[in-house]
């Protein structure tokens, strides 16, 4: 079955504890990203990544690292996570075509508490 | 201004009804206009899209575009409770690489 699967789904953890969520996909897509989603804001991109090792900036990427060592997995890195962290994320991904990224599959989310 | 502007409603309409489901955009160059649905503590899933101006008609949904008032509209005839969702405008395109997301419309069909 073709999904893009989260880990944890959800995590309470404490300001300063170095976390990771793993994001895996197995369709074989370039393109991968993460969002944050918070209410009355949406959803927000983090980072994204149009290839192995490439990896960029989106809307709102203080306090978060990536890393993109393979195709089929892109890790979100919260190294000092701190209250305003806290928030719904997702993983997703997608194929590139010439015009742009195509249809987005998303994972589950990951909801996140930081205290 | 935000690039793509949705009304977060909710709207709440009666099981039957029409629905209308709105986003406006400023960047003109967008040629491709994607509709998400996103069900409560869920990821978002593709709808439907449509390329340029012009409508699209899937089953009880029809996605239409007017690029001259960058105006995107979906809308859902015999709205059903299983339609109770939020959905969110994405449209990209015209140099624009990724999909821009809009807030999101909060939907609520009552039986």
């Amino acid at each position: 079955e073709a999904q893009v699967t989260q880990n944890p789904r959800y995590l309470i953890t404490v300001t300063g504890k170095k976390l990771t969520v793993t994001c895996s996909q197995n369709m074989n897509h370039e393109y991968m990203s993460w969002y944050r989603q918070d209410p009355g804001l949406g959803l927000r991109q983090i980072y994204y990544s149009m290839n192995v090792e490439v990896t960029d900036k989106g809307d709102v990427p203080e306090g978060y690292k990536v890393s993109r060592k393979e195709k089929r997995n892109f890790p979100l890195i919260l190294e000092s996570p701190s209250p305003n962290q806290t928030s719904l994320y997702f993983c997703a991904s997608s194929l590139k075509s010439a015009v742009g990224v195509g249809e987005l599959f998303f994972g589950e989310g990951s909801r996140l508490t930081v205290l | 201004q935000k690039e793509v502007e949705q009304d977060p409603g909710p709207l709440s309409v009666p099981e039957g009804a029409i629905v209308s489901l709105n986003c406006t955009y400023s960047n003109s160059a967008f040629q491709y206009f994607m509709w998400y649905r996103q069900y409560s503590r869920k990821g978002p899933e593709l709808l439907m899209y449509t390329y340029s101006s012009g409508n699209k008609e899937d089953g009880r949904f029809t996605a239409q575009v007017d690029k001259s008032s960058k105006y995107i509209s979906l809308f859902i005839r015999d709205s059903q409770p299983s339609d109770s969702a939020t959905y969110l405008c994405a449209p990209f395109g015209g140099g624009s690489y990724i999909p821009t997301f809009g807030r999101g419309t909060s939907l609520i069909v009552h039986p």
